[in-house]
């Protein structure tokens, strides 16, 4: 059975620091890793899509890799704004539908 | 540019008491899902559907049924709703479950039952 493991749980950082959340699943049979963002009380928006047959995708100041052999993910954000506060979400495509993680809420103080 | 929509987005119901939550996409998708999260436990899928009338079990289905009479609308209904389906309801939906295309969810459906 698939799972999805993202670590830390929580994260506090100040302003204009660059950051790194992680994201582990079990099989690396997977078609695509999705990256989501959500804010306290809303819905889930995606941030970045990574197909199985890539290594990375990049949207601003994010950057997200796939290692698929090791069953790892990061989200690499750049230079952290308050804005960025939320948590933020990893899910694997394995077979019919997206597998989650529990989420990172991540915490930027100005 | 509607996207997923769920209604409504705020409900409190009595233990026993019934109801049904609206999913409707206007992207044309042939995949749809209901997932509900709870603190410390994620989210997880409930039933999902890969085309009109059909529609599949997920890993948390107990207590719930669907139909996907029209291809854009995905219904979950609660028979007869117990304290334990407190929760926050998403729907979401993609062209395909197999392809790799990106997943799209509604603003999600916050339910009490008391």
């Amino acid at each position: 059975k698939q799972e999805v493991t993202q670590i830390p749980a929580a994260l506090s950082v100040p302003e204009g620091e660059n950051l790194v959340l992680n994201c582990s699943f079990t099989d690396s049979a997977i078609y695509n890793l999705q990256w989501f963002r959500q804010d306290p009380g809303k819905g889930l928006t995606s941030l970045l899509l990574i197909q199985s047959s890539q290594r990375e995708q990049t949207s601003g100041r994010l950057n997200a890799s796939l290692d698929k052999s090791s069953g790892r993910s990061t989200l690499y954000i750049a230079a952290s704004q308050p804005g960025d506060s939320a948590t933020y979400l990893c899910a694997v495509k394995a077979g019919t539908a997206l597998i989650f993680g529990k989420g990172t809420t991540l915490s930027v103080s100005s | 540019n509607a996207g997923v929509t769920q209604t409504p987005k705020f409900r409190v119901l009595k233990t026993g008491q019934s109801m049904t939550l609206l999913c409707a996409q206007d992207m044309n998708h042939e995949y749809m899902y209901w997932y509900r999260q709870d603190p410390g436990m994620g989210l997880r899928l409930i039933h999902y559907s890969v085309g009109e009338g059909t529609t599949a079990k997920g890993e948390v289905p107990d207590g719930y049924n669907v139909s996907r009479l029209k291809k854009q609308n995905f219904l979950l209904g609660l028979e007869s709703a117990a304290p334990s389906q407190t929760s926050v309801y998403f729907c979401a939906s993609s062209y395909s479950g197999r392809l790799s295309t990106e997943a799209f969810f509604g603003q999600g459906t916050r339910l009490t039952v008391v």
